[in-house]
């Protein structure tokens, strides 16, 4: 079962900042929380990856809250080609195997 | 970053053949690969894990029978869907995680198309 739980879709406009949340209530001590690009028919691009509280990079910035139950993906000024599907990852260490188990993803559609 | 390719891009068979995806970390030694399946519109399914030298470990409902992975060296995992049919094709993805990296950071390469015919 995924650990995350994510808006199925989001329309936004070009030139907007979007903001995608994913849920993970049963985040372990250890874990961080990565997110994940995907264009159609490629593998998944890594955007970022954070702890705790805020991580910026040239692409995006990564909001988590004390509690670490929950975490925004934030993207500046979306363009066209920042249309894609965006997952939340968590680390499932269940079985002794750290992996990652994919949500559902949002759907990101960036409008002209 | 490190860098994963996957072998071949996309490959077409007929139903009862065998095919073999390669997956190779090209930059950095991967002591665990991951391999996944993508249907169209859906999400990742993790089909399986596998570490270096050892036997891969499926995930519930995949039938390791018919999905062989082999990960013989640190740098190559290698999945054959034995005896295709067309309810096999899909998107393959593979993920490999570094040995001097933390346990969080996976790559993942570009994806393999099969069709069965």
């Amino acid at each position: 079962l995924a650990k995350t739980t994510q808006p199925i879709s989001m329309d936004s406009y070009e030139g907007q900042e979007v903001n995608i949340t994913c849920s993970h209530n049963n985040i372990a001590t250890n874990d961080y929380i990565t997110w994940y690009q995907q264009f159609p028919s490629q593998g998944p691009r890594f955007i970022i990856q954070g702890y705790k509280t805020k991580v910026t990079n040239e692409v995006a910035s990564l909001f988590i809250p004390a509690d670490r139950k929950s975490s925004t993906l934030s993207l500046p000024r979306v363009s066209l080609s920042d249309t894609a599907v965006y997952y939340c990852l968590v680390g499932d260490r269940a079985s002794g195997t750290y992996k990652y188990i994919f949500g559902t993803g949002t759907r990101l559609k960036v409008l002209a | 970053g490190a860098v994963v390719s996957q072998h071949p891009s996309w490959v077409i068979c007929k139903s009862g053949t065998s095919v073999k995806i390669e997956c190779r970390s090209l930059d950095f030694q991967a002591t665990t690969m991951f391999w996944y399946r993508q249907f169209p519109k859906q999400s990742l399914m993790l089909m399986a894990t596998s570490n270096e030298g050892s036997k891969a470990t499926y995930e519930q409902g995949v039938e390791k029978d018919k999905f062989l992975i082999n990960h013989a060296s640190l740098t190559l995992s290698t999945l054959t869907v034995t005896s295709a049919h067309p309810e096999d094709s899909s998107f393959y993805i593979c993920s490999a995680r570094g040995s001097s990296g933390g346990y969080n950071e996976q790559f993942f390469g570009p994806g393999t198309r099969l069709t069965v015919l």
